[in-house]
Order: C-alpha cells, then sequence, then structure tokens
C-alpha cells in the first residue's frame, strides 16, 4: 500500500527550514528517502531501519517512528541543490525487497 | 560506482505493439525492479525480480510481463501497448539502497 506524503508541494528561500513527512498503514520494516532532481533518475539519500533511527546526511536528517509507522525528512538551512522531489519508499515487515514508494513531495528552493 | 543502463531514452510506439524495454546493471545484484512514474502518482512497482527467473508482481501487474533470463538483465514487455501505457519507466537493481537507471520516456500513440 502506498505510503502517504506531506506536503505535496513546498517552496522555500534560500536558508530556510522544511519538514517532508511519509506516513504507513502497514508495519513497517524501513523507510527509504530518495531525491529526484527534474530530468534525472531518483538519487538514494538514506535508509532507517530501526524504530526511533535517525541518521544525516549533510544538513539533511530524518527519523523513523516505528510504532507510528511514520518518518520525517528534515532538510535545514535549505540550498538551492535541495530543488527537487522527494520520495519516500517503505518496505512492510510482511513483503521484505519490495519497496513501495509514495506519490513524491516537489520542493523547491528559491534565492 | 553502480550503472543501470536503460536501453532506449525515448521511444515512441503505436497501440498493439508489443514492446520491449531494457535494462542492464553492472554490480552483480539479485534485486531489480521496474516502476512507471506518472505525475502525482510517484513511482508505482510493476514486477520485481529477486534472482535470475524468479519474479514477482507489484502494485500494478496488468498489461505487462517481465523476463529475467540472466542475472544482469531484466526486461519488462507489453503486451499490447495502449495509449494509457504512456509514461516514464524507470529501472531500479539492488537493495538498501536501489540504483536507477535514466528512465525511457515512453509514447504510445
Amino acid at each position: 500500500q502506498q505510503p502517504v506524503q506531506s506536503p505535496q508541494a513546498v517552496i522555500l528561500r534560500e536558508g530556510e527550514d522544511a519538514v517532508i513527512n511519509c506516513s504507513s498503514s502497514k508495519a513497517l520494516y524501513s523507510v527509504h528517502w530518495y531525491r529526484q532532481k527534474h530530468g534525472e533518475a531518483p538519487v538514494f539519500l538514506m535508509i532507517l531501519l530501526k524504530g526511533g533511527e535517525q541518521k544525516g546526511h549533510e544538513k539533511i536528517s530524518a527519523s523513523f517512528n516505528e510504532k507510528k509507522q511514520q518518518s520525517s525528512l528534515y532538510l535545514t538551512a535549505s540550498q538551492l541543490s535541495y530543488s527537487g522531489t522527494y520520495f519516500c519508499g517503505t518496505e512492510e515487515k510482511t513483503s521484505y525487497d519490495k519497496v513501495i514508494f509514495g506519490p513524491g513531495t516537489s520542493l523547491s528552493v528559491i534565492p | 560506482d553502480v550503472k543501470v543502463t536503460q536501453s532506449s531514452r525515448y521511444l515512441v510506439k503505436r497501440t498493439g505493439e508489443k514492446v520491449f524495454l531494457e535494462c542492464v546493471q553492472d554490480m552483480d545484484h539479485e534485486n531489480m525492479f521496474w516502476y512507471r512514474q506518472d505525475p502525482g502518482l510517484g513511482l508505482r512497482l510493476i514486477y520485481f525480480s529477486y534472482d535470475v527467473k524468479m519474479k514477482e508482481k507489484g502494485d500494478i501487474p496488468e498489461g505487462y510481463s517481465v523476463s529475467r533470463e540472466k542475472k544482469e538483465r531484466f526486461s519488462l514487455i507489453l503486451e499490447s501497448a495502449s495509449t494509457n501505457q504512456t509514461s516514464m519507466y524507470l529501472c531500479a537493481s539492488g537493495y538498501q539502497p536501489q540504483h536507477f537507471g535514466d528512465g525511457t520516456r515512453l509514447s504510445i500513440l
């Protein structure tokens, strides 16, 4: 079942922060985050495997609340290069290896 | 670096044609995936394979089939193309993480 992402779209000025949320109705084994720039392939950002795990990637970090089946991606002090569409992918406990992606969140960073 | 190569960047076919989309990876990955990407719908899984000759249906397999005769190659087949299959098709290989190809933009006229 496809996870839900919010917001659908967000516009930021350089230096502002943003949070993208991902939630599922299913028990999750892992959550994956990818970013896709216009006309390019999605690129892996990070995977969260354990409930409560937090990870960081430059000024981009994420958390995973296993009990709530939710994950959030945090973008701090955004840069122009952060623009793109962010996808969360969820791996359910009943079907390992199969990653189901959400509809994506479009993020635009403007000067 | 992992390389996932899709045979065509753009493809135009006619309704009713049998269409083959090819994907090759160079990292000896067991898992390979086919997704279609449509605006507002994200990446929807069509089929995936976790070994040679093994395949599993994703969320939207209707109208598609796949073939995996060799580990490095995973083919998506549109048995009889229809206009509602016009889309961007993305292949991926690997597991935690997946590595994506550049995509094939397929238009069915």
